[in-house]
């Protein structure tokens, strides 16, 4: 079965500090992997998208990783500051014919100063 | 480019009846989605175009749902008929390809009474 799982659910971090999001998945046959930002009323924003033979992507003081043998990413955010507050989600496409999007379920981050 | 266009943003109707959500993607796109949210649920996709065609609506929760896409600026979801379950905030987002980057609206909050 197609699954994507993520963790922690949530996540407060104080001001500068780095973390490390997670995102572990049983898609087959896999096609790309995405993290997404959303903040609370608005709608998610595209972050990285890896294919299969990109081990690691940044986007600014976002980096994701990937490693398709044992089918798990991760974000990591460096220097975290206030604006960073929110819910990232994995999303992992399956191509078999149609493409298949499965989503994660989210872990939600706040920023304390 | 004014992004992805959702109306009505917000949608307050009563069990029963009839509910039409809209989109217009960006100019260009040729991949359409619409994507429901609920904190239970998190986002899940309910059906993709690639040029105006659906590919696949294997998200749509039952037959009261149905989408078009009668051309390329311009998309449909309706409930008929709608229930309380259906209560969500709604997203279109769009795409260059339907493995690339998609682009989300504001969305739509539906509240089914």
């Amino acid at each position: 079965k197609n699954q994507v799982e993520q963790s922690p659910q949530s996540l407060i971090i104080l001001e500068g500090k780095n973390c490390t999001l997670q995102c572990n998945y049983t898609v087959s046959p896999f096609s790309n992997l995405r993290w997404y930002k959303q903040d609370t009323g608005r709608g998610p924003v595209s972050l990285t998208i890896m294919t299969f033979s990109e081990n690691t992507k940044s986007n600014g003081r976002y980096t994701a990783t990937l490693d398709a043998d044992t089918k798990q990413s991760s974000l990591h955010i460096t220097a975290s500051q206030l604006s960073d507050s929110a819910s990232y989600i994995c999303v992992v496409s399956a191509s078999s014919g149609t493409y298949k999007y499965i989503f994660g379920t989210g872990t939600r981050l706040k920023v304390l100063a | 480019d004014a992004g992805v266009i959702q109306s009505p943003r917000h949608e307050v109707t009563e069990m029963g009846q009839e509910v039409t959500l809209r989109c217009k993607p960006i100019s260009g796109h040729n991949s359409l989605f619409w994507y429901r949210q609920t904190m239970m649920r998190g986002l899940e996709l309910l059906i993709y175009f690639n040029n105006n065609v659906p590919i696949d609506d294997s998200g749509m929760p039952e037959d009261r749902f149905s989408a078009k896409m009668p051309n390329a600026s311009f998309s449909t979801l309706k409930i008929q008929p709608s229930e309380p379950r259906d209560s969500a905030v709604y997203f279109c987002a769009s795409s260059l390809g339907s493995l690339s980057e998609q682009f989300f609206g504001p969305g739509t909050r539906l509240t089914v009474l």
